[in-house]
């Protein structure tokens, strides 16, 4: 069974720091998306990431792809309250459109 | 433009009933997917149609499970009979027919509570 791990499962920080979240697995990715959802809401896509190595910046979130296409990281700079979500990673696998869903990280930004 | 949305947001229903959802796609997003979220589990794939056939539907968890897409706009996923287990959060996402494997586009979701 695949599975994509996150970590950490919860961060709690002040406005201005910055923070690192991890997806890991040991499958291989075709390509692998981060999302953030709020209560209430579906999964908002942020960036799809498909090629090993790949890096991708989104104002203050930098997303990058690891080289081998298992892992995956998510960093924010200087964060904000507004970036107080879930986030989750997701990888798909060659052939299929199927979304393989990473277990979260709960982001609290304190003002 | 609309987005995907979903009815109801919320069903609190019996074990044994039966449970229908539904799901708008945006308009001309030929690819559907359904996917759950059970409490304290992650999201997962349940089914994907493109216009009105099932082109995967490797991750329905059982018979008690029917999706359909007639015509190929609105989907309807029935449960029956609703056992206590299928309590959770069940996500309809869209796509256009070349970008499925890059942008999935996902309606609130639908609470569903089996009792």
């Amino acid at each position: 069974t695949q599975l994509l791990e996150q970590s950490p499962q919860f961060l709690s920080i002040q406005e201005g720091e910055n923070l690192t979240v991890y997806c890991n697995s040991s499958s291989v990715f075709s390509s692998l998306q981060w999302y953030r959802q709020e209560p209430g809401e579906g999964p908002v896509l942020l960036v799809t990431v498909v090629t090993g190595g790949e890096v991708k910046k989104l104002k203050r979130l930098t997303f990058q792809f690891g080289d081998a296409r298992k892992d995956s990281s998510l960093h924010i700079t200087a964060a904000q309250p507004g970036d107080t979500g879930l986030y989750l990673c997701a990888g798909r696998t060659s052939g299929t459109y199927k979304y393989i869903f990473g277990t979260g990280t709960r982001l609290k930004v304190l003002a | 433009e609309a987005g995907v949305t979903q009815f109801p947001s919320h069903s609190v229903i019996e074990k044994g009933q039966t449970v229908t959802l539904r799901c708008d796609p945006i308009s001309g997003h030929d690819n559907l997917y359904w996917y759950r979220r059970v409490m304290g589990k992650e999201i997962k794939f349940l089914l994907h149609f493109v216009k009105e056939s099932k082109q995967d539907e490797s991750g329905m968890p059982n018979n008690r499970f029917l999706a359909e897409r007639t015509g190929g706009t609105y989907s309807t996923l029935k449960v029956q009979p609703a056992e206590l287990e299928d309590s959770g959060v069940y996500f309809c996402a869209s796509s256009l027919r070349d970008r499925g494997a890059y942008e999935q586009y996902f309606g609130p979701g639908t609470r569903l509570t089996v009792t």
